[in-house]
């Protein structure tokens, strides 16, 4: 049973390009979350996606935005990239049906801005 | 609102000590609890959780009790070793969130033989 997984697992960009992260799911779940985590601290929520839609959303500009196709894999786009957005980006997945569901995470991709 | 903290570290310890780790949380509704651990250069991995108060989770010898009066989730091992050096991260999700994940900032622990 493969877990989740990540790509790419390394990247780096310069100031002002787009980014392009991809994730697939756990076998079986629905439900993926992205989160961002700067180095030295713990993951920030960025957004939910449930039923290809938008679920829910953390405090993260409009530059950030994703996408979830019908076999739940998702993608993470990020726009006009910042300094400040060089972080290790974790996928994480869990199955809706359960209540309290614990989420698996990815390896991340690590993700240079220069 | 919702918000987890932890001891700040690193926390260094020889090889077969006590380890306590302390994580408090501030929750509305009813929170699971969770230990991740993180490896260097890689994902976070589930250490153990708990679902309701005086739940206990445990998992490799680490164990954690869900304290709703006291609003802690403090992780204990009775020996360690130098493989359980790592970053550990406690973290709360809620139903009312869509089991959204808040994350403490982690504590990074390193055993010496």
């Amino acid at each position: 049973d493969a877990g989740v997984t990540q790509s790419p697992t390394h990247l780096i960009k310069t100031r002002g390009q787009q980014v392009t992260l991809r994730c697939s799911p756990k076998s079986g779940h629905d439900t993926v979350s992205w989160y961002q985590q700067a180095l030295g601290q713990g993951p920030q929520f960025i957004f939910q996606y449930y039923e290809e839609e938008e679920r829910q959303r953390g405090n993260f500009p409009d530059r950030f935005s994703g996408h979830q196709f019908p076999n739940y894999s998702s993608e993470l786009n990020v726009n006009a990239l910042l300094l400040g957005d060089s972080a290790l980006y974790l996928c994480a997945s869990s199955f809706s049906g359960r209540y309290q569901e614990t989420q698996y995470f990815g390896p991340g991709t690590r993700l240079l801005v220069l | 609102g919702n918000s987890v903290t932890q001891m700040e570290g690193p926390v260094t310890l020889s090889e077969e000590a006590f380890l306590t780790i302390n994580c408090t949380y501030t929750a509305t509704g009813y929170p699971s609890l969770f230990w991740y651990v993180q490896y260097p250069g890689e994902g976070l991995q589930l250490l153990l959780k708990a679902t309701k108060a005086d739940d206990k989770g445990s998992n490799k010898g680490f164990e954690a009790t869900y304290r709703k009066e006291t609003t802690s989730f403090h992780l204990e091992k009775g020996s360690v070793q130098v493989s359980d050096s790592a970053v550990y991260f406690c973290a709360l999700s809620t139903p009312r969130n869509f089991n959204k994940f808040y994350f403490g900032s982690g504590t990074k622990l390193n055993v010496k033989p």
